[in-house]
């Protein structure tokens, strides 16, 4: 059974910091991985997607790298705002089907 | 173009009632999922459907729990009889093909208190 950790389960940072969040997950069998963000009382917002045949994907100051055989996930943020305060979370595919299996979330404190 | 849309936002009843839960997912979507989001648990799925069709309802907790997509455009979840344990924000989430490349989008959720 597919499992994802999501390690810190918080992290506060001072404005204009480049950091990283991390996942990871047990079955390296998986399709896609997507890196989602979530702010309070909303939805999830799809961030990236990246393919079991890419290594990371890129958008705006995001970039999300995945690395199968070893279980692991990264997302960095560069020159963090207050904006990007929020919980991110990372979700994987079980099996190759369309279903997600999700992580419990990073929560992003970014201080101006 | 809409993204998912659900209702009610907030949802507030006594243990015993039925709940109903509604979803519009995006046009032209395949793929419409139903997740349960809470504190111990996190964010699961409870069932997903293909083309109005019921694929994996594995993660359904008990028959209290149904799920049906009539018609491209519209789903519902229905709890009865709703519990206190079942207090949770539920989400409703469509997409044209994880398998292919494209990201699930979610709804902004109900949150459902069961007193």
């Amino acid at each position: 059974k597919q499992e994802v950790t999501q390690i810190p389960a918080a992290l506060s940072v001072p404005e204009g910091e480049n950091l990283v969040l991390n996942c990871s997950f047990t079955d390296s069998a998986i399709y896609n991985l997507q890196w989602f963000r979530q702010d309070p009382g909303k939805g999830l917002t799809s961030l990236l997607l990246i393919q079991s045949s890419q290594r990371e994907q890129t958008s705006g100051r995001l970039n999300a790298s995945l690395d199968k055989s070893s279980g692991r996930s990264t997302l960095y943020i560069a020159a963090s705002q207050p904006g990007d305060s929020a919980t991110y979370l990372c979700a994987v595919d079980q099996g190759g089907s369309e279903k997600l299996v999700f992580g419990k979330g990073t929560k992003l404190t970014v201080n101006p | 173009d809409a993204g998912v849309i659900q209702s009610p936002r907030h949802e507030v009843t006594e243990m015993g009632q039925e709940v109903t839960l509604r979803c519009k997912p995006i046009s032209g979507h395949d793929y419409l999922f139903w997740y349960r989001q809470t504190m111990m648990r996190g964010l699961e799925l409870l069932i997903y459907f293909n083309n109005n069709v019921p694929i994996d309802d594995s993660g359904m907790p008990e028959d209290r729990f149904s799920a049906k997509m009539p018609n491209a455009s519209f789903s519902t979840l229905k709890i009865q009889p709703s519990e206190p344990r079942d207090s949770a924000v539920y989400f409703c989430a469509s997409s044209l093909s994880l398998q292919g490349g494209q990201p699930q989008h979610f709804g902004d959720g109900t949150r459902l208190s069961i007193l």
